[in-house]
């Protein structure tokens, strides 16, 4: 059983650009989360989606970023017009329900120049 | 929000001591999960409580659920070198409302073991 794959694993933007983060959770899961770790941090949780929904979004920059769990295919997590201080790594997490353990990807560590 | 409070923040221990490191949050948490995370990866999950006062082993490690719901705690015995890494400790809060899904973090404790 495959786990939470994330790509790309590492990306880079030149400031103004945009940033397009891809989750696909474990088999199963319908529920992901993405979280956002600065270095020497812990996580911090950003938004919450099921298939087609957003449930939470408290923890997600209203400008600038967005996330989609669409009915086929991979989570997104897309910030537009990257800024310096978009440089983290970007974590997304599933389980099988909203009280389920979580499960989390390799990450995408992104580095805005 | 929630806050969790962490510590230690790191540790330096030699190989076969024990180690034990705790989490307090000003919040009732209806779920606590402890995660391990290597540098450059995600963090993987260690064990997870989900009754207060629950205390729960997975191999050489032991946690236990707070019974105030608002702390819990995470032993590791005879440490081994591959045990190197930052721990987190995450709470959840219970059901109702759209924020108990999300997990709240701890800033992590670094734990370098010498062989």
């Amino acid at each position: 059983n495959a786990g939470v794959m994330q790509n790309p694993r590492h990306l880079v933007r030149r400031r103004g650009q945009e940033a397009r983060l891809r989750c696909s959770p474990m088999k199963g899961h319908s529920h992901v989360y993405w979280y956002r770790q600065l270095p020497e941090e812990g996580l911090k949780f950003m938004v919450y989606l099921q298939k087609e929904n957003i449930i939470d979004e408290s923890g997600m920059p209203k400008e600038r970023f967005s996330a989609e769990f669409p009915k086929e295919g991979p989570s997104i997590l897309r910030i537009q017009q990257v800024v310096r201080g978009d440089s983290a790594a970007y974590f997304c997490a599933s389980s099988p329900g909203v009280q389920g353990e979580q499960y989390f990807g390799p990450g995408t560590r992104l580095t805005v120049t | 929000g929630q806050q969790l409070n962490q510590s230690p923040q790191s540790m330096f221990i030699q190989e076969g001591e024990d180690v034990s490191m705790n989490c307090t949050s000003s919040s009732i948490f209806n779920t606590w999960l402890w995660y391990k995370q290597d540098p450059g990866e995600g963090p993987v999950l260690l064990i997870a409580l989900y009754k207060a006062g629950e205390l729960t082993s997975n191999g050489r490690l032991t946690a236990q659920f707070g019974i105030t719901r608002k702390d819990s705690f995470l032993n590791i015995s005879a440490s081994i070198p591959s045990d190197v890494g930052i721990y987190f400790c995450a709470g959840r809060l219970g059901a109702g409302g759209t924020s108990y899904g999300k997990l709240t973090f701890g800033q992590g404790t670094i734990l370098t073991v010498h062989p």
